[in-house]
């Protein structure tokens, strides 16, 4: 299963709005609703930022924000601050049991 | 809260086995599933399969079927994820992760720290 297609740089600067996007198939993104995505500091454990293409978890800032068009999802970034500077991750399930991500998008916070 | 907590970091010969463990606490262990996901140094994030905690039942990823093998400990709220033949391109962080059991390929949360296993002769 190939991973989904994500930029693998995106860059903005504090206060701006950025997208991200998650390309993937009819198989994966664009067949179900089941798209998340996930910040990931280095060395830290990646955190939930949105699940079921736009649901954000308990916790999470509404800068955060998802949508989907297709088969390619995306999140949106407001009001960017420096502690967004982080990599992003989307997943997608395939099947019940069988989830494939991107590839993983470094945000820089010029 | 609900938490991840996983074994420390390991050293492994090329050929060897590791079993890392990720022990559960803050919620019930056998309502949820665990998933596995790895990175390699400078790579991205790569699920490795998923166990229900409950009756056990697995899906692997299909580069690592014949290699992997999941499991829990229900009465330790644990679960164990086994990688045998190891090779210098299996040197990554090893995560767990909670899941849902009606759609486990769904949201990943919370995470745990992280393994590092090194692989090098």
């Amino acid at each position: 299963q190939s991973a989904l297609t994500q930029p693998a740089s995106v860059s903005g600067s504090p206060g701006q709005s950025i997208t991200i996007s998650c390309t993937g198939t009819s198989s994966d993104v664009g067949g179900y609703n089941y798209v998340s995505w996930y910040q990931h500091h280095p060395g830290k454990a990646p955190k939930l930022m949105i699940y079921e293409v736009s649901n954000r978890p308990s916790g999470v800032s509404n800068r955060f924000s998802g949508s989907k068009s297709g088969n390619t999802a995306s999140l949106t970034i407001s009001g960017l601050q420096a502690e967004d500077e982080a990599d992003y991750y989307c997943t997608s399930h395939i099947t019940s049991s069988t989830l494939v991500f991107g590839g993983g998008t470094k945000l820089t916070v010029l | 809260q609900v938490q991840l907590v996983q074994s420390g970091a390991e050293v492994k010969k090329p050929g060897a086995s590791v079993k890392v463990s990720c022990k559960a606490s803050g919620y019930n262990f056998s309502r949820f599933g665990i998933s596995w996901v790895r990175q390699a140094p400078g790579q991205g994030l790569e699920w490795m399969g998923w166990i229900n905690a409950d009756n056990g039942n697995t899906n692997y990823a299909q580069n690592l079927q014949g290699r992997v093998t999941m499991t829990t400990d229900t009465s330790t709220s644990t679960a164990y994820m086994e990688l045998r033949s190891l090779r210098s391109d299996d040197t990554a962080v090893y995560y767990c992760a909670r899941v849902g059991v009606l759609v486990p390929a769904n949201w990943c949360d919370p995470w745990g720290q992280g393994t590092l296993v090194t692989v090098s002769s």
